[in-house]
């Protein structure tokens, strides 16, 4: 069965600082893995995503991802917070195999950012 | 990319009466999409999968009989709320997978339901 962590419901930061927001995941078969984010009362927007090939991978806003499998691992980070990035992440997680698209989702970390 | 829709955005009803909620693949066809619920500072959680054409596969835990899932074309999916009560209020999403890439789903703008 897979599964995904999120450590940390919430994490705050100054605005200009490192943002890391952490994800760990549990497969017993070749991971997709997500960052999607989610403002109040809205749907989700996918950040980026890791299916296969290089293991760091960028996303919309500024944000990026390494999957370490060693790790297992997806944690999200972003070098320079904004105001604009305060809001709910998930990460989430399916099966590297197509046509199965059921998603595992975190419990979500909500990000505030400090003026 | 993709957009799926959903509608209504809100709705407030009286406990005991059914709302039916859509949700529209825009600009593709979808012969499967999801339906989650989200509670208040919660992640979400599946609840059915609608497959176009035949039944709904429901998580476990989740009433069949109360959440009627019907997925009559290739880009409508409903989720019909049955006798609701105030317990069933939530946040409503659904999503459709990507049938190119086979890699991400779609999600809807998701939809308030509150039960007084």
């Amino acid at each position: 069965a897979q599964s995904v962590t999120q450590l940390g419901s919430h994490v705050s930061v100054s605005e200009g600082a490192l943002v890391l927001l952490r994800c760990n995941y549990s497969s017993s078969v070749p991971p997709y893995l997500f960052w999607y984010v989610q403002y109040p009362n809205q749907g989700l927007q996918l950040l980026l995503k890791y299916t296969t090939g290089a293991t760091l991978v960028k996303g919309i806003n500024g944000f990026e991802a390494e999957f370490k499998k060693s790790e297992t691992s997806f944690h999200l980070t972003k070098p320079s917070a904004h105001m604009s990035d305060a809001a709910e992440y998930f990460c989430a997680v399916t099966r590297g195999a197509s046509g199965t698209y059921k998603y595992i989702f975190g419990t979500g970390t909500r990000l505030k950012v400090l003026a | 990319g993709a957009v799926v829709s959903q509608h209504p955005s809100r709705v407030i009803c009286k406990s005991g009466t059914s709302v039916k909620i859509e949700c529209r693949s825009l600009d593709f066809q979808a012969t499967t999409m999801f339906w989650y619920r989200q509670f208040p500072k919660q992640s979400l959680m599946l609840m059915a999968t609608s497959n176009e054409g035949s039944k709904a596969t429901y998580e476990q835990g989740v009433e069949k009989d109360k959440f009627l899932i019907n997925h009559a074309s290739l880009t409508l999916s409903t989720l019909t709320v049955t006798s609701a009560h105030p317990e069933d209020s939530s946040f409503y999403i659904c999503s459709a997978p990507d049938r190119v890439s086979s890699t991400e789903q779609f999600f809807g703008p998701g939809t308030r339901l509150t039960v007084l």
